[in-house]
């Protein structure tokens, strides 16, 4: 099984300022990732797919990157609706197994 | 309006069953393969198992694997969970979840969710 491991565990910062989010898979999983922000009683939502390209709807202040391992999430100017918790999320090959990340938590400094 | 809600969370015992449903308007249902993610109190996302459209193919984590069935019915707009064996370990919110793609086109990441729906597993 794949493993995703999200760092930080939790990150303080300001509105304004840039939030970089980190995600490393255990082994290759090409570009095959996804990211989804998480407020508290809510659904998860989609923020970006194939590691790079943004969901419907989602703010270009959202960008991500990475192949491989790595792979990197970017809110280039926090504004105060961004705090919340981020995933992200892979499939393995063939049978499909899905695995999330553990999360990341955006919070208010 | 795309709209995805759940139904049929509670309170159960361990060792009991439970059927969760989703039932999904605004889009053609059995053009999308869909998926079940669960997330226990207070803690992180749990992939559950996902379905085609045409209802072909059924995928299960391991951790549910013999004990939870995924099936659809395409006539009614609705996906369902079959629970048994439920044990304390899968209390938790079910959300179910649109995959991207289309018709034979599936992606495994996920573009519209509902709301979830608690299942309590507790004597």
């Amino acid at each position: 099984e794949i493993v995703l491991t999200q760092s930080p565990a939790t990150l303080s910062l300001s509105p304004g300022e840039r939030a970089t989010l980190s995600c490393r898979a255990s082994q290759s999983i090409t570009i095959d990732l996804a990211w989804y922000q998480q407020k508290p009683g809510q659904a998860p939502r989609l923020l970006i797919y194939d590691a790079s390209n943004r969901a419907t709807g989602i703010p270009a202040r959202f960008s991500g990157s990475g192949s491989g391992t790595d792979f990197t999430l970017t809110i280039s100017s926090l504004e105060p609706e961004d705090f919340a918790v981020y995933y992200c999320q892979q499939r393995s090959n063939w049978p499909p197994r899905i695995t999330f990340g553990q999360g990341t938590r955006l919070e208010i400094k | 309006e795309v709209q995805l809600l759940e139904s049929g969370g509670g309170l159960v015992q361990p060792g009991g069953s439970l059927r969760l449903s989703c039932t999904v308007s605004g889009f053609t249902f059995g053009n999308y393969a869909m998926t079940w993610v669960r997330q226990p109190p207070g803690r992180g996302l749990e992939w559950v198992s996902s379905i085609f459209g045409s209802g072909a193919g059924t995928y299960y984590a391991d951790s549910v694997k013999g004990r939870i069935t995924i099936s659809r019915d395409n006539s009614k707009n609705t996906l369902y969970l079959q629970m048994n064996s439920l044990r304390a370990e899968d209390t938790a919110v079910y959300y179910c979840a649109k995959q991207r793609g289309r018709g034979s086109v599936v992606y495994w990441h996920f573009d519209l969710w509902g709301r979830g729906t608690l299942v309590t597993v507790s004597s």
